[in-house]
């Protein structure tokens, strides 16, 4: 089955540091992956998403992920953390059918709160 | 731009109560979601419909069911409401089914069952 594995509840940076949140996957078939970001007291916000395209993927607000298969991550990154980013990001994997391929539902982690210090 | 509309925002129930949460879109989507969002789980699917009049179950439909109205709202019914359904509930849509598609989220529904 499929699963998304985040490492780290909680991670704190200080203002201008690199934000690192990681993610790691398990699937049988080629994964469609996301990362989603949520603010306090709204919903979730799609930052970027993988679909074999490219395996660097750029999202909004400086973010980016790195696909590497060999590792099953896809881990979050951005170069300068900013007060702003002070938020829960979740990572997700396209759920398998079960006929093989992927579903247009999403299993998600179970997310990492971002701290940023000033 | 409303986007996704939930109601209500917050809402406590005693067990047994029933409830239903509202959701409506007005992105003209084929598709929508109700998940629930309990500390250190994620969001775990509840049920979906990806389309206007089919729904199928997700991961945590027990004590639930759902309607899906017509295109732009999605309903999701408590039926006797449990301390286990305490959570905050987060509506969805996309605009089709597909393992490519980015969801919208509504700003959620935090429910109390006492």
């Amino acid at each position: 089955a499929q699963s998304v594995t985040q490492l780290g509840s909680h991670v704190s940076v200080s203002e201008g540091a690199l934000v690192l949140l990681r993610c790691n996957y398990s699937s049988s078939v080629p994964p469609y992956l996301f990362w989603y970001v949520q603010y306090p007291n709204q919903g979730l916000q799609l930052l970027l998403k993988y679909t074999s395209a490219a395996t660097l993927v750029k999202g909004i607000n400086d973010f980016e992920a790195e696909f590497k298969k060999s590792e099953t991550s896809f881990h979050l990154t951005k170069p300068s953390a900013h007060m702003s980013d002070a938020a829960e990001y979740f990572c997700a994997v396209s759920k398998q059918s079960n006929y093989g391929g992927s579903q247009g539902n999403l299993i998600f982690g179970k997310g990492t709160k971002l701290s940023v210090k000033p | 731009n409303a986007g996704v509309t939930q109601t209500p925002k917050f809402q406590v129930l005693k067990t047994g109560q029933s409830m239903t949460l509202q959701c409506a879109q007005d992105m003209n989507h084929n598709s929508m979601y109700w998940y629930r969002q309990d500390p250190g789980m994620g969001l775990r699917l509840i049920y979906y419909s990806a389309s206007e009049g089919t729904t199928d179950k997700g991961e945590v439909p027990n004590g639930y069911n759902v309607s899906r109205l017509n295109k732009r709202e999605f309903s999701l019914r408590l039926e006797s409401a449990a301390p286990s359904q305490t959570s905050v509930y987060f509506c969805a849509s996309s605009l089709r089914w597909g393992v490519n598609e980015k969801l919208f989220f509504g700003s959620g529904t935090q429910l109390s069952v006492l």
